[in-house]
């Protein structure tokens, strides 16, 4: 089975601190996703990376930075957490094909991280 | 602006069918996606549409009219461990998912 993994279930940090956010992927994806999930509101994706050392903005990449030096490791970076950061973070992964079979465009997500910022 | 509805809650018996609808305004369309999320934990494949119709795969069924905007996923004989969120995603036409809010569905005995 595929497998996502995220490197902490949950976090509280305080407010100003440098939060990282570690996310694996064992299947060998191209494709790596950062979303965060708050109530009432869709998956909002943050930065993707089709690549190693590739990244690409997503709809709210403000305040969020991300790594990707391995195919199967892509970080979040929180460079000064603030309170409107609290959410619950998830990282998927993905082949990905235009015009492919349906299971290339299927992500797959690690359990999340849920983020308190204090 | 793009756009994807589904209702926030919904509540069914167990042992009957329910249907969650999800509409969209999208620029562009590459298919829609529908996903499974139990509290606490991943989002979950679940199906997929590219062509107008019906898909089914077993209790599950997803149906898509691309000209009326609209998809519904379709459960039957309805398990209490089928309490979750049902997300709906769309790919446009850069091939970008936008997801809807997500529909609660909560099964009672």
């Amino acid at each position: 089975d595929v497998k996502v993994t995220q490197s902490s279930r949950y976090l509280v940090k305080r407010t100003g601190e440098k939060v990282f956010l570690e996310c694996v992927q064992d299947m060998d994806h191209e494709n790596m996703f950062w979303y965060r999930q708050d109530p009432g509101l869709g998956l909002r994706l943050i930065y993707f990376s089709y690549d190693v050392k590739m990244k690409e903005k997503g709809d709210i990449p403000e305040g969020y930075s991300v790594s990707r030096e391995k195919k199967e490791r892509f970080s979040l970076i929180l460079e000064s957490a603030s309170t409107n950061q609290t959410s619950m973070y998830l990282c998927a992964s993905s082949l990905f094909e235009i015009g492919g079979a349906v299971g290339a465009n299927v992500l797959t997500f690690g359990a999340g991280s849920r983020l308190t910022v204090l | 602006g793009q756009n994807i509805d589904q209702p926030t809650e919904m509540t069914a018996t167990e042992g009957a069918i329910v249907q969650i609808n999800c509409t969209y305004q999208t620029s562009g369309f590459n298919g829609l996606f529908w996903y499974q999320q139990h509290a606490g934990e991943a989002p979950t494949f679940l199906s997929y549409n590219v062509l107008d119709g019906l898909e089914e795969k077993g209790r599950f069924s997803s149906f898509l009219s691309r000209s009326k905007g609209y998809s519904y996923l379709l459960l039957k004989e309805l398990q209490m461990k089928d309490s979750a969120s049902y997300l709906c995603a769309v790919m446009d036409s850069n091939y970008q998912l936008i997801w809807g809010a997500g529909t609660k569905l909560i099964i009672k005995p």
